[in-house]
C-alpha cells in the first residue's frame, strides 16, 4: 500500500531551527510537495523536490533522497505565525498526491 | 492573483437534505482534487478530474456523493442526502500535471449537518 509517515506534534521555540521529517512508500514517484496549513485555512504551497538534494526558499528548505524515500522541512529562524500544520505529499505514477497526516508545529516564545 | 474559488465557505443544513459545493478552478488548470478534511482523518481525496474526466472517485461514498465537472470552469460536488457524518471541511484544488509549483487549494466549504 501507499504511506506517508511524518510525526504528529512537534513544539520548538521563536528564532530556533526545526527539521520535519517525512518518509514515504508509494506506487511510482513524480515529486514530493510540503503544504502549511494554519488553523481554520487552506493548505498553500511551501516547496517541491523531485531530485535528490536541497532545495532552498528563504527561511524554508527542503531536502529529498529518493533512494531512502525520505525528506525533511528545514524552519530556520521560528517565528510565531510559523505554528501550522505541515503537510508532506507524494505525487505518484498516476500524478495523484498521497498525503500524510501533516504535523503541527507548536512555536514558544 | 489566481485562486481556486470555492462556494459557498459555509453551509449548515439539516440531515436528509440535498448539498451541492461548487468550485472554480484556476483558468487553463486541467486537474481538479476534492478533498475531504476533519481532525481524525486528515486530507481524504474524495474526486479527481482531468481534462473534465473523472480519474478516480474511489474515496468517495457513491450512494449518497457524486462529482462532476460540466465544463472547464465549474467542478461540483453533490451530497444527497447529506448526513451528520458527512461535517467537514471540503476543499477544491487545481493545477497541472508535471508542474512543480505545486496545486492551488480554494478556501474550502465548511459544512455542518444536523
Amino acid at each position: 500500500g501507499q504511506n506517508i509517515d511524518q510525526p504528529t506534534e512537534m513544539t520548538a521555540t521563536e528564532g530556533a531551527i526545526v527539521q520535519i521529517n517525512c518518509t514515504y512508500q508509494t506506487s511510482g514517484f513524480n515529486g514530493l510537495f510540503w503544504y502549511q496549513q494554519h488553523a481554520g485555512e487552506a493548505p498553500t504551497f511551501l516547496s517541491y523536490n523531485v531530485l535528490d538534494g536541497l532545495e532552498e526558499k528563504g527561511r524554508f528548505s527542503s531536502f529529498l533522497s529518493r533512494s531512502k524515500g525520505y525528506s525533511y522541512l528545514l524552519l530556520k529562524e521560528l517565528q510565531m505565525k510559523d505554528s501550522a500544520s505541515y503537510l508532506c505529499a507524494v505525487r505518484d505514477s498516476n500524478y495523484q498526491l498521497i498525503w500524510g497526516a501533516g504535523t503541527k508545529l507548536i512555536i514558544k516564545p | 492573483d489566481a485562486r481556486v474559488t470555492q462556494t459557498p465557505r459555509h453551509k449548515v443544513t439539516e440531515m436528509g437534505q440535498e448539498v451541492t459545493m461548487r468550485c472554480q478552478p484556476i483558468l487553463g488548470h486541467n486537474t481538479v482534487f476534492w478533498y475531504r478534511q476533519t481532525m481524525m482523518q486528515g486530507l481524504e481525496l474524495l474526486a479527481y478530474f482531468r481534462n473534465r474526466a473523472p480519474l478516480d472517485d474511489s474515496g468517495m461514498p457513491k450512494d449518497r456523493f457524486s462529482a462532476e465537472m460540466p465544463d472547464a470552469t465549474l467542478a461540483t460536488l453533490k451530497i444527497q442526502p447529506s448526513e451528520p457524518r458527512d461535517s467537514a471541511v471540503y476543499f477544491c484544488a487545481s493545477g497541472a500535471p508535471g508542474q512543480h509549483y505545486g496545486y492551488t487549494f480554494g478556501s474550502g466549504t465548511r459544512l455542518t449537518v444536523v
